[in-house]
């Protein structure tokens, strides 16, 4: 099936680290990824990360995967106030001969001085 | 650079307007995605092309309908717009369909408000 799960809020404090999280249902998953929404903007793609891996870096980014529990997380260094924003994670399925992502519900992150 | 444009940031339509809403990607992908974004529902999938005059039904088509005539452009049409039609639509595009890792290019959007 198709699901995939975020929590909704996350608050932080500039300075720390922001940890936020996804689960996904369908294990046949090759990609997935991890997009940024600025507010009253698009999806802007952050990063992301193939189903053979357990981790990327990417500057202050960190994706893990664990794929036996089907938990993806992305953690951010040293959090910005430029940092707050709305997050979705994807998963790509093939889908009948063709690709599609399906996005989470977004983790909206706020990023308080 | 990707880019993908959408002809308005913000539009209000009356009930049972026809409404166009049009997207425009300069990479020469093949693969074009219309979705809405509501809060609390994450991204659902309206319509996708795949080509020229190719189209398929994402998840929720109900009250939609596209149009791909040029490879570049992917337009989104409410034929009949309701209340329930009120949210913020993103167009996306993407490489060959090939490939696995099919990341899609947003477009800023286009807050819908039918009153």
């Amino acid at each position: 099936g198709e699901d995939v799960e975020q929590s909704l809020f996350l608050s932080v404090r500039e300075g720390d680290s922001s940890v936020i999280n996804c689960t996904y249902t369908d294990s046949s998953s090759t990609y997935l990824y991890w997009y940024k929404q600025e507010p009253g903007a698009g999806l802007q793609l952050l990063t992301y990360i193939f189903s053979n891996m357990d981790m990327k870096q990417d500057q202050r980014l960190t994706v893990l995967l664990n794929k036996k529990d089907k938990h993806l997380s992305l953690r951010i260094a040293d959090t910005q106030t430029g940092d707050s924003a709305i997050y979705f994670c994807a998963e790509a399925l093939m889908n009948t001969g063709f690709q599609k992502l399906v996005f989470g519900t977004g983790t909206r992150l706020l990023v308080s001085p | 650079d990707v880019k993908v444009t959408q002809s308005s940031r913000y539009l209000v339509k009356r009930t049972g307007e026809k409404v166009f809403l049009e997207c425009v990607q300069d990479m020469d992908h093949e693969n074009m995605f219309w979705y809405r974004q509501d809060p609390g529902l994450g991204l659902r999938l309206i319509y996708f092309s795949y080509d020229v005059k190719m189209k398929e039904k994402g998840d929720i088509p109900e009250g939609y309908s596209v149009s791909r005539e040029k490879k570049e452009r992917f337009s989104l049409i409410l034929e009949s717009a309701s209340t329930n039609q009120t949210s913020m639509y993103l167009c996306a595009s993407s490489g060959d369909r090939e490939t696995l890792r099919g990341e899609q290019y947003f477009g800023p959007g286009t807050r819908l408000t039918v009153t």
